[in-house]
């Protein structure tokens, strides 16, 4: 059973528009939201996280917003630019009683190309 | 500075080899993990080190064998592997929050991988 879904595979927007990336999870108990930018044949790049108690994060060009109640997040990148081309990753982590969280559950990504 | 490194870059080997991959970093981050990726799939944890103990093994196969020598070093020893075991394999850290409380802030930050070949 997927805990976090990326129902999108794939997106395409012109440079300079809005790109909205999309995340459900299934588990209420997920407190702890990232989403992460991998380009090919390297690691995951961390870009923007949110945690439960807020419903919208910022930073420059990529905002994150929580719905909790519809278990759904969204990225937004503001304006979007050619190389933000990338996949994202969706992933959510887990309050655990004895402290820190240690598994990501990852959404399978969705492939976002920004064209010129 | 976030920096995860690993190595080597990539990596081919045999089936009957013996082979490690490396990652460090020198972030004074407590919790250290490896991951294995295959083409369009999400990351699948392996293993999780906290305060250089084995925290989680994610019924990995013993021909991977994980070892943390110090904080900030961590090792993932392969041997016998399969041609189905190629793939990126990447090493992440986090702050490791502590217990007790809300530990929900462990932003884990991956290195850039080791693409690995069995043959």
């Amino acid at each position: 059973d997927q805990q976090v879904k990326q129902n999108s595979p794939s997106l395409s927007v012109q440079e300079g528009r809005i790109s909205i990336l999309n995340c459900d999870y299934t588990n209420s108990m997920f407190d702890y939201f990232l989403w992460y930018k991998k380009y090919p044949a390297e690691g995951p790049t961390f870009l923007i996280s949110i945690s439960s108690i807020k419903d919208k994060n910022e930073d420059g060009r990529f905002t994150v917003f929580l719905n909790k109640s519809a278990k759904h997040l969204s990225l937004h990148i503001v304006p979007s630019q050619p190389g933000d081309s990338a996949v994202y990753f969706c992933a959510a982590s887990l309050v655990n009683s004895g402290g820190s969280n240690y598994k990501l559950t990852f959404g399978k990504g969705t492939l976002l190309t920004v064209n010129p | 500075d976030t920096e995860v490194t690993q190595t080597p870059k990539h990596l081919v080997m045999g089936m009957t080899n013996k082979k490690s991959l490396k990652c460090e970093q020198h972030m004074g981050h407590r919790a250290m993990y490896w991951y294995k990726q295959k083409a369009k799939k999400p990351p699948e944890l392996m293993f999780v080190y906290s305060y250089e103990k084995l925290s989680i093994n994610e019924s990995v196969p013993s021909r991977f064998s994980p070892e943390c020598p110090n904080s900030s070093l961590l090792n993932l020893h392969l041997h016998a592997l399969q041609p189905e075991d190629s793939a990126l394999y990447l090493c992440a850290s986090s702050q490791e929050t502590g217990a007790g409380g809300w530990g929900g802030t462990d932003t884990q930050y991956f290195g850039p991988g080791t693409r690995l070949t069995v043959l």
